[in-house]
C-alpha cells in the first residue's frame, strides 16, 4: 500500500496567486481529512469528508479556501487569493469506516507552502 | 482555553529515564484519546490510542487516562535518542470523527 499521496511537496507561490494541493487517500478508506499545521497554532482540522461528501467544514478559515472530493481517490484544497498568513505545512489524512474508538487516521507527508 | 493542551517542552530527559508527556483536555464527552509522534519535518504518526480510564501498555510506552480529572498522559520507559520528536496528544468527541490536536510536546532524550 503506497499510503496517503499529496502533491506538490513543495509550493512557493506569490501572494495573490492560487495555489490547489492535492491528495489521494488509501484505498477502501471512507473518510478524508485535511489538517493545517503552524508552530503558532499546531495542527488544526480545515474539513472532512466522509463518502466524498464534506461533513464539517467549520475549521476552514475563510471563502479563500475551499476543498473539493470528486471521487473516492482524489481531493484538492484550493486556495484563492492565497496569503502570506496560509504559509503552513497541509496534511491529508484517511481512514477507514470502523465502529470502533481507536480507529486510525492515516496522515501523508504534506504540502509545504510558502507565500511571499 | 485550548481545547487540548500541552506543555511545548522541551522536554529533556537522559537516555534510559522515563519521560513523561502530559495532556488536559476540556470536553467532558471526549470519547477517544490519541498520542501521535512527529519528527521534525515529517507526517504524525499514530502510537497509541486509550479510551478506557486506567493504564495500557504497549512495549516501552504507557498512556494513563483519567476522565475525571480530564487528563491523559503517556510514559516512555527506557527513553532513547531515536524517541526525540514532538508528540502530539489527540481527542475525539463522541459522535464526531475528527480530532482535535494539541499543540504538542517537544521531547529530547540526551545521549
Amino acid at each position: 500500500d503506497a499510503g496517503v499521496i499529496q502533491s506538490p511537496r513543495h509550493e512557493v507561490t506569490e501572494m495573490g496567486q492560487e495555489v490547489t494541493l492535492r491528495c489521494k487517500p488509501i484505498s477502501g478508506h471512507d473518510y478524508l481529512f485535511w489538517y493545517r499545521q503552524t508552530m503558532m497554532r499546531g495542527l488544526e482540522l480545515l474539513i472532512y469528508f466522509n463518502n466524498n461528501v464534506p461533513i464539517d467544514d467549520s475549521g476552514m478559515p475563510e471563502d479563500r479556501f475551499s476543498a473539493k472530493m470528486p471521487n473516492a481517490s482524489f481531493s484538492t484544497l484550493k486556495i484563492q487569493p492565497s496569503e502570506p498568513r496560509d504559509s503552513a505545512v497541509y496534511f491529508c489524512a484517511s481512514s477507514p469506516t470502523t465502529r470502533r474508538a481507536d480507529y486510525e487516521q492515516y496522515f501523508g507527508p504534506g504540502t509545504r507552502l510558502t507565500v511571499t | 482555553q485550548k481545547e487540548v493542551e500541552q506543555n511545548s517542552g522541551p522536554l529533556s530527559v537522559p537516555e534510559g529515564a522515563i519521560a513523561s508527556l502530559n495532556c488536559t483536555y476540556s470536553d467532558r464527552g471526549s470519547q477517544s484519546f490519541f498520542w501521535y509522534r512527529q519528527y521534525s519535518g515529517k507526517s504524525p504518526e499514530l502510537i497509541m490510542f486509550i479510551y478506557s480510564n486506567g493504564d495500557k501498555e504497549d512495549g516501552r510506552f504507557t498512556a494513563q487516562l483519567n476522565k475525571a480529572s480530564q487528563y491523559v498522559s503517556l510514559l516512555i520507559r527506557d527513553s532513547q535518542p531515536s524517541d526525540s520528536a514532538t508528540y502530539l496528544c489527540a481527542v475525539k468527541a463522541t459522535g464526531r470523527r475528527a480530532l482535535t490536536f494539541g499543540s504538542g510536546t517537544r521531547l529530547q532524550v540526551q545521549p
